[in-house]
């Protein structure tokens, strides 16, 4: 199975801040990489598909780069509805593996 | 646009056997890949299994081979999970989601229902 690991696990910062999260991948998986944000209570939502295609209705301050092995995904200034916690997911081969989460929060 | 809506969720010995469903309120139902993904209380997100459109292709993770089907009836657009010999590590949210397949790219899961909680417990 291919495993995810997200850094950092958690960060703390500023309304307006730039962020970047990173998530690495055991092996190679191109570029099948999807980013989700959830907020507490709620359902996850498809911010990124294919490491750097922003889903339909999603802000242009977030951005998704990588390929391979190393992805990240980046939020230009932080707004209050962005403090989330967010989540990688390949789907280059099953199973579908998730990273284990990053929570972001308001310093 | 694709809503989804799950049901079937509650409280269960282990050993037990549960089945959730999910209603699609769109016609695109049929045209699309689907899975379920699950939520332990207080945990990250975990894929569980996959069903592509005509069911000939149905994909499993390993904890829960043999224990769990995915299934779905295109004319009720509907996707099930039959969950059987259920434990308690079994216990969390479980969402039902669409998945953007462009053969042979999967690219991610974009339409989520709201969850329904499944907890094993004696």
């Amino acid at each position: 199975d291919i495993q995810l690991t997200q850094s950092p696990s958690f960060l703390s910062a500023y309304l307006g801040d730039r962020v970047t999260v990173t998530c690495r991948a055991s092996q190679g998986i191109s570029s099948n990489l999807a980013w989700y944000q959830q907020k507490p209570g709620k359902a996850p939502k498809l911010l990124i598909y294919a490491a750097s295609t922003l889903q339909s209705g999603v802000p242009s301050r977030f951005s998704g780069s990588g390929s391979g092995t190393e992805f990240t995904l980046t939020i230009s200034s932080l707004q209050p509805e962005d403090f989330a916690t967010y989540y990688c997911q390949q789907l280059y081969s099953y199973p579908f593996t998730f990273g284990q989460g990053t929570r972001l929060e308001i310093k | 646009e694709v809503q989804l809506v799950e049901s079937g969720g509650g409280l269960v010995q282990p050993g037990g056997s549960l089945r959730l469903s999910c209603a699609a309120s769109e016609i695109t139902f049929t045209d699309s890949y689907m899975s379920w993904v699950r939520q332990a209380p207080g945990k990250g997100l975990e894929w569980v299994a996959s069903i592509n459109q005509d069911r000939s292709e149905k994909y499993y993770m390993d904890s829960v081979k043999g224990r769990f089907t995915i299934s779905r009836d295109n004319g009720k657009k509907s996707l099930y999970l039959q969950m059987n010999s259920l434990r308690a590590e079994d216990t969390a949210v479980y969402y039902c989601a669409r998945v953007i397949v462009v053969i042979p790219v999967t690219y991610g899961m974009d339409v989520w229902g709201q969850g329904t909680t499944v907890t094993v417990s004696s």
